[in-house]
């Protein structure tokens, strides 16, 4: 079983719905990220939150807003989607922020935009 | 640049044999390697990494990896497959970031 949970499962949303995307771990790590990932594609880093600032925005479109409540939780805010952001989206938490750290990534949100 | 290159989009075994996934490096200085493993329908799993130190790593599963500095490789093995190996296989460089390889399906056939 993974030790990052995110919710939902799957999430299907039409192109002006608003909804968001959960992440959770209680490893006491102290960095979080966002992935997107196509179908048998490498993984695509989205965010980073390092002690819970912000540290990396990979160019992200603006629909997609991320939000850190506090060192366990990462909240992936969607609105206004397009067809083409239809993916798995993963959280992963690791030690630090340095890239060291082993990822430890959830099962992902499955996102299907209508 | 830093990159990661998995040259085989699939590579298929018998059960029982030994198999390797194929990652070659181009970094500056010193590489952090990882190896990754997906199975369906879930996220990526760690099986292990080389920082410094010995040039053979053993990881989780079973899995070990070779670091060889002189051809640049960080080859994946596993001395004898199982079916439940089948899955999809990332290699990865740290940079600034981690950069992953395109990824490798293994398919361990009975």
């Amino acid at each position: 079983d993974t030790e990052v949970t995110q919710t939902p499962k799957h999430l299907v949303m039409g192109m002006t719905n608003k909804k968001s995307l959960k992440c959770e771990q209680h490893m006491g790590h102290r960095a979080m990220y966002w992935y997107k990932q196509k179908a048998k594609k490498p993984p695509e880093l989205m965010f980073v939150y390092s002690y819970e600032k912000l540290s990396i925005n990979e160019s992200v479109p603006s629909r997609f807003s991320p939000e850190c409540p506090n060192s366990s939780l990462l909240n992936l805010h969607l609105h206004a989607l397009q067809p083409e952001d239809s993916a798995l989206y993963l959280c992963a938490s690791s030690q630090g922020g340095g890239w060291d750290s082993p990822l430890h990534f959830g099962n992902g949100t499955r996102l299907t935009v209508t | 640049a830093q990159s990661v290159a998995q040259p085989e989009d699939q590579v298929n075994v018998a059960e029982g044999n030994p198999l390797t996934v194929k990652c070659t490096y181009s970094v500056s200085g010193n590489p952090y390697l990882f190896w990754y493993v997906q199975y369906p329908n879930r996220g990526l799993q760690f099986l292990l990494k080389y920082i410094t130190g010995d040039n053979l790593v053993k990881g989780s599963y079973g899995f070990e990896a070779e670091f060889n500095k002189s051809q640049t490789s960080f080859h994946l093995k596993k001395p004898s497959a199982l079916v439940s190996d089948s899955a999809l296989y990332f290699c990865a460089v740290r940079y600034n970031k981690l950069v992953f390889g395109a990824g490798t399906i293994l398919r361990v056939k009975s």
